[in-house]
């Protein structure tokens, strides 16, 4: 238990769905992020958000869209995805971004796009 | 660019010592982090080192040299429950973590 949770574990979808992934942390942290892990390749930062302000978006598609309502939950919504978007999407936080903070991981959702 | 590099995968023996190395390339240096990721779980802390030298907790221990860019992670004592990736990740001059691919690490009995 690391204190981040994400929801759902695995998620299926067609490329014409649009569904959300949910993030919730309890460590009253100000800063959240949304990570992409491909097998074999180096985690893959999508968004930050610190104290609820979206700080960084680094050139990812517009298909994916975040939301960050409070500094307990973040979202990653969903809409018209390709097959290579299939991959372990991984929720963080940590107390504040822009220092060597510790980051602490969700579990992530398993994300298949058919 | 910046770049991390460490092998894809090792194997060991239950029982024994392996060292994981990693390299680096990056726009400054804020820290260097190892991180645990069983399959199917979260990426879990291991260590921290903004300093060089050696860093120990316990079976596991981690080394930086920042003149050479360069660390591992020694993990003593081997059990079957270390098997698992092993990540690792550097903070750059603008607190971005710059992650490596991870090693496989397989524990063999």
């Amino acid at each position: 238990e690391t204190g981040v949770t994400q929801t759902p574990r695995h998620l299926v979808m067609g490329m014409t769905n649009k569904k959300s992934l949910k993030c919730e942390q309890h460590l009253g942290h100000n800063a959240m992020y949304w990570y992409k892990q491909s097998a074999k390749k180096p985690l893959e930062l999508m968004f930050v958000y610190s104290l609820e302000e979206r700080v960084e978006n680094n050139s990812v598609p517009s298909r994916f869209s975040p939301e960050c309502p409070n500094s307990s939950h973040l979202f990653l919504h969903l809409h018209t995805l390709q097959p290579e978007d299939s991959a372990l999407y991984l929720c963080a936080s940590s107390q504040d971004h822009g220092e060597p903070n510790t980051i602490y991981f969700g579990e992530g959702s398993w994300l298949t796009v058919v | 660019g910046q770049n991390i590099d460490q092998p894809t995968e090792m194997t060991a023996t239950e029982g024994a010592i392996v060292q994981i190395n990693c390299t680096y390339q990056t726009s400054g240096f804020n820290g260097l982090f190892w991180y645990q990721q069983h399959a199917g779980e979260a990426p879990t802390f291991l260590s921290y080192n903004v300093l060089d030298g050696l860093e120990e907790k316990g079976r596991f221990s981690s080394f930086l040299s920042r003149s050479k860019g360069y660390s591992y992670l020694l993990l003593k004592e081997l059990q079957m429950k270390d098997s698992a990736s092993y990540l690792c990740a550097v903070m750059d001059s603008n607190y971005q973590l710059i992650w490596g691919a991870g090693t496989k690490l397989i524990i063999k009995p």
